[in-house]
């Protein structure tokens, strides 16, 4: 199975840009690789998700090397509501055509004043 | 409101006691999940279902059974409970797009102390 290595934690000066890799060298060409966040003991919440490209939204940037096997969620202009554990995460096609997904350990981001 | 919904939210029992932790939807997702979250081990899969009557083994099984009856249900039984299976439980839901995204809902967590 796929499994993404992630650092257990991060600083980043509040209205600075956060950058958090994931490290996913197992990825098959079909796997997209999603990311959440968690703040305290909540249920983790999406942030965004990405196969091949770059993608961006209104929360952050997702880049995606081209060989795949590593990606970097970018929250451009972090602010202390940002500070959470970021989970990377791969979606893994069984044999069976079902789904299930292999999260990473997480990085503990904290956002300084 | 779009919301997944777990009970309950704490329970404190004993070795052996057979517990029930309820899971429900009302989005009319397809697919619905358990997992687990022990320190320094992020979230693991228990099981997931991808429709009513069809469930799969995530990647920590034991111990575990679900049934999915009905699409907004999903719950999670603990026949005989240890105390390794003391942990932070999530239920998860969200639309099946065969082969395409989705994006999971997650329940507020339902902590479990195993004595």
């Amino acid at each position: 199975d796929a499994k993404t290595t992630q650092p257990p934690s991060m600083d980043c000066a509040e209205g600075r840009a956060a950058n958090l890799p994931c490290n996913h060298s197992t990825i098959s060409g079909n796997e997209y690789v999603y990311w959440y966040r968690q703040i305290h003991s909540q249920g983790p919440q999406y942030i965004i998700h990405g196969l091949k490209n770059n993608e961006t939204n209104e929360m952050a940037s997702l880049i995606i090397t081209e060989d795949r096997k590593s990606s970097t969620l970018i929250l451009p202009h972090a602010t202390l509501r940002d500070t959470a554990v970021y989970y990377c995460i791969v979606r893994v096609r069984e044999a069976s055509g079902t789904y299930k997904y292999i999260f990473g350990t997480g990085t503990r981001l904290k956002v300084l004043a | 409101e779009a919301q997944v919904t777990q009970n309950p939210r704490y329970l404190i029992t004993v070795t052996g006691k057979k517990l029930t932790v309820t899971c429900s939807q009302n989005m009319n997702h397809e697919y619905m999940s358990w997992y687990r979250q022990d320190p320094g081990l992020g979230l693991r899969q228990i099981y997931y279902s991808m429709n009513v009557e069809v469930t799969d083994k995530g990647d920590v099984p034991e111990g575990y059974k679900v049934s999915r009856k009905e699409k907004r249900n999903f719950p999670l039984i603990l026949e005989s409970p240890s105390p390794n299976q003391t942990s932070l439980y999530f239920c998860a839901s969200s639309l099946w797009l065969a082969g395409g995204v989705d994006t999971q809902y997650f329940g507020p967590g339902t902590r479990l102390t195993v004595l």
